[in-house]
């Protein structure tokens, strides 16, 4: 079936490290895909997407390119902020009629003063 | 533009009682979908409409239901609540079919 794995957390860091979140995907198609972040006692917020290989999705620093070949869409940010502190969740969806986000399990971010 | 707004943000409720939450999504989206998220689970669907049809519905048991309205407002329904079904419910509008998602702040539920 179709699936997002992403690294277990949490993720520790300190203030302006590189940061690194894995995510990779099992699908029967090319789905859109997305990450996702949620803050303490908030909703999800939309960080960025991308619908098609090797598009690269940016925001806010942080930056995913969509890899075919590796069925991967891994997080990256160059500099971390303690304000980044969060859970990070990786997603896809079809183009289909399926019309619903399939999630990874979330990772959960710490970065440090 | 305002956001996807969902009532009410918290909710206590006992076993065996019915629960209705409310999602208002962001103008102009006609698609809304609804997930629970918990520790143990995490993320899961529930089910989406889109022009006041469902389209599609998640593996969940009958007590949960939903619908929307000519507005695109949706409410989702919970009956004889159980302790499982404490979670929280969250609701996202998309401005196309398997486009991206814009998640409300989410309803809090806990049954006792």
């Amino acid at each position: 079936g179709n699936s997002v794995t992403q690294m277990e957390g949490p993720v520790t860091l300190s203030e302006e490290a590189f940061l690194t979140i894995n995510c990779t995907y099992t699908a029967t198609g090319y789905p859109s895909l997305f990450w996702y972040v949620q803050y303490p006692g908030e909703g999800l917020q939309l960080l960025l997407k991308a619908t098609k290989a090797d598009d690269k999705g940016s925001n806010k620093g942080f930056e995913a390119t969509y890899r075919k070949e590796t069925t991967s869409f891994h997080l990256e940010k160059g500099s971390v902020q303690v304000s980044d502190s969060a859970v990070y969740f990786c997603a896809l969806i079809f183009q289909d009629s399926s019309y619903k986000l399939i999630f990874g399990s979330g990772t959960r971010l710490l970065v440090r003063p | 533009k305002a956001g996807v707004t969902q009532t009410p943000r918290y909710l206590i409720k006992t076993r065996g009682q019915q629960v209705t939450l409310s999602c208002s999504p962001i103008s102009g989206h006609r698609s809304v979908s609804w997930y629970q998220q918990t520790p143990g689970q995490g993320l899961q669907f529930l089910f989406e409409y889109f022009s006041e049809t469902q389209r599609n519905k998640g593996n969940f048991p009958g007590r949960f239901s939903g619908r929307q309205f000519s507005n695109s407002r949706s409410e989702m329904n919970v009956s004889t609540l159980e302790l499982g079904d404490s979670a929280l419910y969250l609701c996202a509008s998309s401005p196309r079919t398997a486009a991206e998602q814009y998640f409300g702040p989410g309803t809090r539920l806990t049954v006792t």
